[in-house]
């Protein structure tokens, strides 16, 4: 089974800073990758996910970025936070069966000072 | 718009009962539906996934029924206990591979002593 590693889990940083978030999977390959933003009351709203290294696919307009440079690496970047951009994120992957589930990394939340 | 709604929008129980969570969805076309169970600070975690022609599923002491004719779930817990106690989200789908998958906000559930 995959297992997610997200690092760090908790990470306090100021307006302007830039961010780096990395995600890697074990135990899968050629996953379908997620980025994930969780607000307080809110449902997950899907940032980025791809479906192969170098592919990426935005689902709303911001200042964050997203690569993939291995096939299990996930990075979330921001070359400038915002206030707004505090929140828990979570990188997830899907696995070869048709229907498997999202398998959630741990999370980091984030806090833009 | 494809929404999910999830009620109550929190719970408090005693420990050794019973309770049952609430889903509405809109999403359309409908793929399948999930429930998933996150505990404080971690990522969240599969209990059930059910397509179109399934009414009921089960995962030891959860219990989710699935009325796909008038778009509603829900999520039964049985004999309740303290580790129970977490944010029980509700996840629909309308493609394959979870590319277009809708959240709930959840139902933050506390079980007491």
């Amino acid at each position: 089974s995959q297992t997610i590693h997200q690092w760090p889990a908790t990470l306090v940083q100021p307006v302007g800073s830039p961010l780096s978030l990395e995600c890697t999977v074990e135990g899968t390959s050629n996953p379908n990758l997620y980025w994930y933003r969780q607000a307080a009351g809110r449902g997950l709203q899907l940032l980025f996910y791809s479906v192969g290294i170098g592919q990426i696919s935005s689902e709303v307009p911001q200042n964050l970025s997203a690569s993939r440079p291995q096939d299990r690496q996930f990075i979330l970047s921001s070359k400038k936070l915002l206030l707004s951009d505090s929140g828990f994120y979570l990188c997830a992957c899907t696995g070869e069966i048709y229907n498997s589930p999202l398998h959630f990394g741990n999370g980091t939340r984030l806090t833009v000072t | 718009k494809n929404q999910v709604e999830q009620s109550p929008q929190s719970l408090i129980i005693l420990e050794g009962k019973n309770c049952t969570l609430q889903c509405n969805y809109t999403v359309s076309p409908f793929s399948n539906l999930r429930w998933y169970k996150q505990d404080t600070g971690r990522g969240p975690v599969s209990l059930t996934i059910m397509t179109f022609s399934e009414n009921t599923k089960s995962n030891g002491r959860y219990t989710a029924t699935l009325d796909a004719d008038t778009k509603q779930s829900s999520l039964h817990i049985t004999a309740s206990q303290l580790s129970d106690s977490a944010s029980y989200i509700c996840v629909v789908s309308d493609e394959e591979y979870g590319n277009k998958l809708v959240f709930g906000a959840g139902t933050i559930l506390r079980v007491k002593s």
